[in-house]
């Protein structure tokens, strides 16, 4: 049982050019989120999903975009990279109210 | 979505029992109230959720009031590996949505 798979787990992007974050969960949880993480900060949410093929806003969508397919993937793609995009990325699932569980995190820096 | 205060720090000494506060005094009534740890360079791992009164769970208990207006998580006897950020969450899960927003967190220190 894997959990939530995040890949990959470093990256540097130069401005402009666009990337996906994948991440994948095995526990066919419903509920899956993207959420940014700042130095000193806590955790902002970019986009969510409450099932496949349904996808919505959270605080700080712009720049990113998403799509749920599959129970099991939610990638986020990053669109036209920026240096204020330089951030930890974390990927989240959860069945209901039970708790979600988190990734392990991408790192990404933009130069 | 309900927000919430929580201090900033706290330091504790080992063996110690360590107590969290959280304040959300615009919790909704189908709001449940959920605490996260987060190590450094790790995502945040859950660690109990509550509606009312006491939970307990292997590694903590959540007391939370009549009016729920506030939530205390308390750690009991803790240790170095317990130093991380902790985070208060409140957030309706019905409905079909279920968005979590983080706080700053309050970064717990155990001292030797």
């Amino acid at each position: 049982n894997a959990g939530v798979t995040q890949t990959p787990k470093f990256q540097v992007l130069k401005t402009g050019q666009s990337m996906t974050l994948q991440c994948a969960q095995d526990m066919n949880h419903e509920y899956m989120s993207w959420y940014r993480q700042d130095p000193g900060m806590g955790l902002r949410l970019i986009h969510y999903s409450v099932g496949a093929g349904i996808t919505d806003q959270g605080e700080v969508p712009n720049g990113y975009n998403v799509s749920r397919s599959t129970t099991e993937d939610f990638p986020l793609r990053l669109l036209s990279a920026a240096p204020s995009q330089t951030s930890v990325y974390f990927c989240a699932s959860s069945r209901g109210r039970h708790g979600y569980t988190f990734g392990s995190g991408t790192r990404l820096t933009v130069v | 979505l309900a927000k919430t205060t929580q201090p900033i720090s706290m330091d504790s000494y080992e063996g110690q029992e360590v107590n969290i506060t959280c304040s959300h005094n615009n919790i909704a009534t189908n709001d449940y109230i959920t605490w996260y740890q987060q190590f450094p360079s790790q995502g945040p791992r859950f660690i109990i959720q509550g509606y009312k009164t006491k939970v307990t769970n292997e590694v903590a208990s959540l007391f939370i009031p009549a009016d729920r207006k506030s939530s205390t998580l308390s750690l009991p006897r803790v240790s170095l590996s317990d130093t991380a950020v902790y985070y208060c969450l409140v957030g309706d899960t019905g409905a079909g949505s279920y968005q979590l927003t983080f706080g700053k967190g309050t970064k717990l220190s155990v001292i030797p």
